[in-house]
């Protein structure tokens, strides 16, 4: 069975820093492009950023650019996103989703999701 | 970057209704346009990709059609189990925008 599993969600000061995990199982993780998702509270969806397998191109939305940092560990079946300078705006539950193909990126598999809560 | 629309943005039907969303890309995006349903509480699910296909699982009463920059979701003889909000997103080119989702009730 396909499983998506995040952590690293939590409450942060503005400014600060945080870095999700998602652990993959049950699939050949280095085959399948990679996304994360978040939904702001009481929001609709939006797409962050996204990896290809190889993890040699990333894509991001412009509000992250320069503050976000999606990358992959392939040996260990595991994604991440590092997160930076947060703003209150970054508040939302994110969303490890797992593309269609190495280089498609609409999402078959959803995670659980985890929580960021950007507040003093 | 493209941008995504959707129509309406709420409706409301009765059990068995035939319900039509639209979407809307601000420009052309081909075929590569998926659907999701999302529960309150819980993460989305997809229902179609590539405008038509529909996903291994989902009830055949969902179907998908257009390409380029207008399409739509249909579903055919409303259930209480389809109570949700819909969002389609393009993925052919990014950012692999989503649309603003339309919420469907009963």
């Amino acid at each position: 069975e396909v499983e998506l599993l995040e952590s690293g969600g939590g409450l942060v000061q503005p400014g600060g820093s945080l870095r999700l995990s998602c652990a993959a199982s049950g699939f050949t993780f280095s085959s399948f492009a990679m996304n994360w998702v978040r939904q702001a509270p009481g929001k609709g969806l939006a797409w962050v950023t996204a990896l290809t397998g190889a993890g040699n191109r990333a894509y991001y939305t412009d509000s992250v650019k320069g503050r976000f940092t999606i990358s992959r560990d392939n040996s260990k079946n595991t994604l991440y996103l590092q997160m930076n300078s947060l703003t209150a705006d970054d508040t939302a539950v994110y969303y490890c989703a797992k593309g269609r193909g190495s280089g498609t990126y609409y999402v078959d598999v959803w995670g659980e999701g985890t929580t960021v809560t950007v507040s003093s | 970057d493209i941008q995504m629309t959707q129509s309406p943005s709420s409706l409301s039907a009765s059990v068995g209704d035939r319900v039509t969303i639209t979407c809307r890309a601000s420009q052309g995006i081909s075929k590569y346009l998926a659907w999701y349903q999302q529960k309150p509480g819980k993460a989305p699910v997809l229902l179609m990709y590539d405008a038509f296909n529909l996903q291994s699982g989902v009830p055949s009463r969902f179907s998908g059609s257009g390409s380029g920059t207008d399409f739509t979701l249909t579903i055919n003889s409303l259930q209480p189990d389809d109570v949700a909000t819909y969002y389609c997103q393009n993925y052919y080119i990014a950012p692999f925008t989503f649309g603003p989702g339309t919420k469907v009730d009963i």
